[in-house]
């Protein structure tokens, strides 16, 4: 069956912090990871990634996967109150499907 | 102009009961999906449809039955409700044409369930 991980559960920072949040995966015929940010509603999608070792950013967020290693790192710099969600990581394979990790509760106090 | 609508937000109802929730998407997308999110927060997905037709059929009680009118809409009836149903019901959609990969996907503002 399909697997994501994601570590830590939970993490508390300070404003300005940098953080890294991991995620594991095992999907049959992988072929996506994507990158999601959910705070008080509908997750609302950040990145995706089909080729290893090319980093995506977007502003302070960016993100890399190993298809070696099967990960993928989303990196936060100078982090502000407003990134205080949960971050969810989903991988997919050949198929229609995503499979969700339970998500990494990000809180930024100020 | 909201891309992908869900209704209603909240429903509150009594074991036993049968509703409904709606969901459109005006992406132009092939494909929709139901997930449901428990209260750890966890996703799991239900069903999905790629242009109206069942490409996706979870391990979910057969009280529940989606149906898609068409490829913008997707709708989910759950018959006999029970305590367990409680949950967030979220509604997305894939630009995803075919098999092959998986694609994005955008959530809709979801349907949070209460059964007493």
């Amino acid at each position: 069956e399909d697997k994501v991980v994601q570590s830590p559960l939970s993490l508390v920072v300070h404003e300005g912090d940098t953080v890294t949040l991991n995620c594991s995966y095992e999907v049959t015929n992988f072929r996506s990871l994507l990158w999601y940010k959910q705070e008080k509603k509908a997750p609302t999608f950040l990145f995706m990634l089909t080729s290893s070792g090319i980093e995506k950013k977007s502003g302070r967020l960016s993100s890399i996967l190993d298809k070696k290693e099967l990960f993928s790192i989303l990196n936060i710099t100078a982090t502000q109150t407003g990134d205080s969600a949960i971050y969810l990581c989903a991988a997919g394979g050949s198929n229609y499907k995503l499979t969700f990790g339970k998500g990494t509760l990000l809180t930024v106090n100020p | 102009d909201t891309a992908v609508s869900q209704t209603p937000k909240y429903l509150v109802t009594q074991m036993g009961n049968d509703k409904s929730i709606k969901c459109e998407q005006n992406l132009g997308h092939d494909t929709m999906y139901w997930y449901k999110q428990d209260s750890k927060k966890f996703l799991k997905i239900m069903f999905s449809y790629n242009n109206k037709e069942l490409i996706i059929n979870e391990t979910v009680p057969n009280r529940f039955s989606p149906k898609s009118p068409d490829k913008a809409h997707l709708n989910l009836h759950i018959n006999s409700l029970e305590l367990g149903d409680s949950a967030v019901y979220f509604c997305a959609s894939s630009p995803q044409r075919g098999a092959g990969g998986s694609r994005e996907q955008y959530f809709g503002p979801g349907t949070r369930l209460t059964v007493t």
